[in-house]
This record gives structure tokens, C-alpha cells and sequence, in this order.
């Protein structure tokens, strides 16, 4: 069955850089579209990006100049690289695959961003 | 980007009740809207895609309708099993962009 799953550090320290990963089954990366989204504590739901089927990427403008997608199609993996990191980063980051918006989400992973 | 405005923040229901929540949206998003529910830590789970079309294995006492900019979220008698958060998300454009969602609980 269709799974998304996410992994990283739970703590990064200011300015740092965060790096998490997507692992997927039961369906390719050349066949939908994965996009992450966040949610900081007690607040909404946030688009960060995506990375097409083809591997083109699309980021938040927002978040843009220090955002990263890529991904290894070989490994069924999506990564998510973001530097600079501030404590308004905190929150859940989910990966979701694409299909008439998000049918399947990860689990999420919670980020802290504190020294 | 397309604004999601969502109503209400709250609500408080009694086992039985009929429930409905709404999204706004800030422009046409020719019903690519869909809602989720997410309980206390766990994912949030798709009930309804493009307005009107129930996820398999969502149980039916949950509905959607809408067009335009004006959407709903109907349930129809609520559950216990229902009390979670639940918000909507518009696929129409990029960037998706979601309601701030509903708490709902039981009276």
C-alpha cells in the first residue's frame, strides 16, 4: 500500500541546516508528484514545495532562497534541504503525494529549532 | 495566492447533530477542494476530494457540496469518533493553500 515516510533530526540549532527525508512505497516518484507542507504549533498549514514526476521543483516563494527539493528515484526518496534555519521554523513537516490534491500524507516529523 | 477562509474555529456538537463547516475561497477554484481530518497526533486523512467525491472507506454520514468560492464539509450525525480537527485544502492552483480548520467537539 501507498506509504510516505518522514525522517531527520528532531533538534536543529539556529542558522543551522535542516535536511529530511521521504521515504515512499507502493508507488513511484516518476508517476506523482510529492510536496511538503508544515505546520508550526497551534498554527496552519503551510506549502513549503514540490517536485514534480519529471523532477522539476516548485518552492514557496517565501521560502525559496533557502529551500531545496531533490530527490533519488532509485531509492524511492524525496529530500528537503533548508539552511538558515530560525526558531519560527519549528513544527511538523510532512511529505504528501499529489493525486486530486493530498491522498496520502507521512506521518510527519516535529523539528525544533533551538541552540 | 489563494486565501482559504475557514468557519467556524470552533465547534461544539452533541452525539447525533448534523455539522457543517465552511471554506471560503478568495477566487473560483472550480471545486478542486478537498477536507481532511486530523485527530491528536496522528496524519490528517482525506474524507472528500473535489468538492463531492468521498474517499473509499470514509463512512457516508460525511458529505461535501459546493461550487465557486463557497464550499461546505456536512456531517451528518456526528460520532464520538468524529471529534478531531478538520480544514480544507483548495488544489485549484499553485500554491495549495488551506483553511486555518475547525476543532470540533462534543458537547
Amino acid at each position: 500500500q501507498v506509504q510516505l515516510k518522514e525522517s531527520g533530526p528532531g533538534l536543529v540549532q539556529p542558522s543551522q541546516t535542516l535536511s529530511l527525508t521521504c521515504t515512499v512505497s507502493g508507488f513511484s516518484l516518476t508517476s506523482y508528484n510529492v510536496h511538503w507542507v508544515r505546520q508550526p504549533p497551534g498554527k496552519g498549514l503551510e506549502w513549503m514545495g514540490l517536485i514534480w514526476s519529471g523532477g522539476n521543483t516548485d518552492y514557496n516563494s517565501a521560502l525559496k532562497p533557502r529551500l531545496s527539493i531533490s530527490r533519488d528515484t532509485s531509492k524511492s526518496q524525496v529530500f528537503l534541504t533548508m539552511n538558515s534555519l530560525q526558531t519560527e521554523d519549528t513544527g511538523i513537516y510532512y511529505c504528501n503525494r499529489n493525486y486530486y490534491g493530498y491522498d496520502y500524507w507521512g506521518q510527519g516529523v516535529m523539528v525544533t529549532v533551538s541552540s | 495566492d489563494i486565501q482559504m477562509t475557514q468557519s467556524p474555529s470552533f465547534l461544539s456538537a452533541t452525539v447525533g447533530d448534523r455539522v457543517t463547516i465552511n471554506c471560503k475561497a478568495s477566487q473560483n477554484i472550480n471545486k478542486y477542494l478537498n477536507w481532511y481530518q486530523q485527530k491528536l497526533g496522528e496524519a490528517p486523512k482525506r474524507l472528500i476530494y473535489n468538492t463531492n467525491s468521498l474517499q473509499t472507506g470514509i463512512p457516508s454520514r460525511f458529505s461535501g457540496s459546493g461550487s465557486g468560492t463557497d464550499y461546505t464539509l456536512t456531517i451528518s450525525s456526528l460520532q464520538p469518533e468524529d471529534v478531531a480537527t478538520y480544514f480544507c485544502l483548495q488544489h485549484n492552483s499553485g500554491p495549495y493553500t488551506f483553511g486555518a480548520g475547525t476543532k470540533l467537539e462534543l458537547k
